[in-house]
């Protein structure tokens, strides 16, 4: 299958600095990949889709201007916690589709945690 | 949008006997997709089912996109098969993977 990396796996931040989460297509090419929060013992909720070469689509309630979104190339695409705050930890986790199926395969994820 | 149920949320068993995770979604789907996460939090593709049926090792799923579910088959479970069975679908009006709330499983020697 499609391999998506993360980076990094853990960080840990003082309330109040950016926190810059990588997302890598390894051996294909992505022109939509998606990001995803999950907190514990909860589901998957899906954040935003990262568009290459233009602006991110967001979810109702998620602040386009906390969380910026980046896709610079078609196998990268970055999150950006803006002004982190403790309510900001979570686990992120991105996907893309590979193959023709649509089939879509996540990242390791990174967990976030602002003191 | 589309709304996703799994059942059982929770389901403890002990080591080589076998169960059936279950998803029900509430449109038609052009994608269906049945995932592991790890303890570390990582996603792990199991199958990629809209429809059909489909099996690989001990695992085995089963889509009836015209009743609208799909079921996911463990048979003689290991330790290692314990942690959260999520489902995802994904439909063409809609265009997103949505997540149902998961099973935990846990497999005891």
């Amino acid at each position: 299958g499609a391999v998506v990396s993360q980076h990094p796996s853990r960080v840990i931040c003082k309330s109040g600095t950016s926190v810059k989460i990588e997302c890598r297509s390894l051996d294909f090419q992505a022109t939509t990949m998606f990001w995803y929060r999950q907190f514990p013992k909860q589901s998957l909720m899906l954040m935003a889709t990262s568009n290459e070469g233009s602006k991110a689509t967001y979810e109702q309630g998620v602040e386009k201007d906390k969380f910026l979104i980046n896709h610079a190339s078609l196998t990268l695409s970055t999150l950006t916690v803006t002004s982190a705050h403790p309510e900001d930890s979570s686990f992120y986790i991105c996907s893309a589709p590979g193959g023709n199926t649509g089939e879509l395969f996540f990242g390791e994820g990174s967990r976030l945690t602002v003191l | 949008g589309i709304q996703v149920e799994q059942s059982p949320p929770d389901l403890i068993l002990q080591e080589g006997a076998n169960s059936t995770l279950r998803c029900n979604f509430s449109d038609s789907v052009n994608n269906l997709q049945w995932f592991h996460q790890n303890p570390w939090g990582q996603l792990i593709n199991l199958f990629y089912i809209p429809s059909g049926t489909k099996q690989n090792g001990r695992l085995s799923a089963t889509t009836v996109a015209t009743e609208r579910y799909s079921l996911l088959y463990i048979s003689s479970s290991q330790t290692t098969d314990s942690g959260v069975y999520f489902c995802a679908v994904q439909n063409l009006g809609w265009g997103k993977l949505q997540f149902g709330a998961g099973t935990q499983v846990v497999v005891t020697p």
